[in-house]
């Protein structure tokens, strides 16, 4: 059973579409992250989000925190190319040493020019 | 800045064999820790360290043995390679004792064992 699950597992758009990436789990995590990995090359952090119902922005890409803090999206505006890649999101559970990260599967997302 | 360097990239073995990845981090981070990246399968945590001479186990072990001699170095072993550990190894590194921080990944090293 994935306690992290993202969706849609595959997407394939056009330069200049919207799209949103959903990352939903019944557990609550203290705090959640966002990678985007590229063919070829490790995972890199976009973003840690970490109160309920927080947003964040960072350039063309909005990032939410659910108010129960359980679930996550990724908002593309004016998706490029250069937004291609692998987009993992990764909840953080438990306290103290027993905190551990929880990863989902991933979004692979194409934006066709 | 190199951050966290990978070695080899590429390696092909025959089942049985053994050898050792290499991950090296030039940022000062405490903790290191080994994934394997696997389609389906997502990334499974392998072995991690919170500091030199202090490793522990995640939840993918069996078959792979590390060490943490330096800060710096956090090899993986395979005693004994399987087709089942054909995958892509991912090294990272987080400065904060924990593994819930901020993670730097190295490039990977992409494994297959015939």
């Amino acid at each position: 059973t994935q306690l992290l699950e993202q969706s849609p597992q595959f997407l394939s758009i056009q330069e200049g579409e919207n799209l949103t990436v959903y990352c939903n789990s019944s557990s609550v995590f203290s705090s959640l992250q966002w990678y985007r990995q590229e063919p070829g090359e490790g995972p890199v952090l976009l973003v840690t989000v970490v109160t309920g119902g927080e947003v964040k922005k960072l350039k063309r890409l909005t990032f939410q925190f659910g108010d129960a803090r359980k679930d996550s999206s990724l908002h593309i505006t004016a998706a490029q190319p250069g937004d291609t890649g692998l987009y993992l999101c990764a909840g953080e559970m438990g306290a103290g040493n027993n905190r551990k990260l929880i990863w989902g599967l991933g979004t692979s997302l194409a934006v066709n020019p | 800045n190199a951050g966290v360097t990978q070695t080899p990239k590429f390696q092909v073995l025959k089942t049985g064999q053994s050898m050792t990845l290499q991950c090296a981090q030039d940022m000062n981070h405490e903790y290191m820790s080994w994934y394997r990246q696997d389609p389906g399968m997502g990334l499974r945590l392998i072995h991690y360290s919170v500091g030199a001479g202090i490793t522990d186990q995640g939840e993918v072990p069996n078959g792979y043995n590390v060490s943490r001699s330096t800060t710096e170095d956090f090899p993986l072993r395979l005693l004994s390679a399987a087709p089942s550990q054909t995958s892509v190894y991912f090294c990272a590194s987080s400065l904060n004792r924990v593994s819930t921080g901020e993670l730097f990944f190295g490039e990977g090293s992409r494994l297959t064992v015939l």
